[in-house]
């Protein structure tokens, strides 16, 4: 079975310009999660998604960050624009409903370096 | 919200002792206790879990404890191997809740 896919798996961009990153999460996994991890920190949740509907986008930027998950599989998170402090990795989860959402499985992320 | 204290930062141990890493919680409500493991280029893995419930959890090399009335809960790994180094991370959420509020993780290395 194949698990989370995120693409790219790097991306260097200068400030002020957009950038988006795409996640195909396990095949019926319905919870969808977008994550930020900044350089030796733990995962900090900034949207979570069930089905195609957003549930909790409460720690999402919503100045310049925006997400959308068509049809309840794939979704994209963009970033519009990108400032130097959103340097880090971000990584996308998903987990079966009725499972209590707990066990989340991660894609290896996408390193965004902002220059 | 919750908030999740870890410790140590760094580990290095030899191969064949054990590792402990420690973690505290600040919300009592918090019933469900997962630690993931994160090597270098990828995503943080699901390598054992404990609920509120239980006190102690087993598989094979690792164990997890949960002290409730403490709030803080452990890691244990024993006979450590070189294919152990890497980030571990502890987390707490509330059942059902969907949200981990993670530690900021134990770089381990173990030494050959």
């Amino acid at each position: 079975e194949a698990g989370v896919v995120q693409s790219p798996r790097y991306k260097i961009i200068e400030k002020k310009q957009p950038v988006a990153f795409w996640c195909n999460p396990i095949s019926g996994h319905n919870t969808l999660y977008w994550y930020r991890q900044n350089l030796g920190q733990g995962p900090e949740l900034l949207i979570r998604y069930e089905n195609e509907e957003a549930v909790d986008d409460s720690q999402l930027p919503k100045d310049r960050f925006s997400a959308e998950r068509l049809k309840g599989v794939d979704s994209t998170l963009k970033i519009q624009p990108a400032e130097l402090g959103d340097s880090a990795v971000y990584l996308c989860a998903s987990s079966l409903r009725g499972t209590g959402g707990e066990k989340l499985f991660f894609g290896s992320g996408t390193q965004l370096s902002v220059l | 919200g919750e908030n999740v204290e870890q410790h140590p930062s760094t580990l290095s141990v030899q191969e064949g002792d054990s590792a402990v890493i420690k973690c505290t919680y600040s919300d009592s409500a918090s019933n469900y206790f997962p630690w993931y493991k994160q090597e270098l280029g990828k995503g943080p893995q699901l390598i054992i879990d404990i609920r509120s419930n239980v006190g102690e959890k087993k598989d094979q090399r690792i164990a997890v404890t949960l002290n409730k009335t403490a709030k803080h809960f452990s890691l244990h790994i024993t006979e450590t191997q070189p294919e152990d180094s890497a980030v571990y991370f502890c987390a707490a959420s509330i059942r059902n809740d969907y949200k981990l509020s993670f530690g900021a993780g134990t770089t381990v290395t173990v030494r050959a």
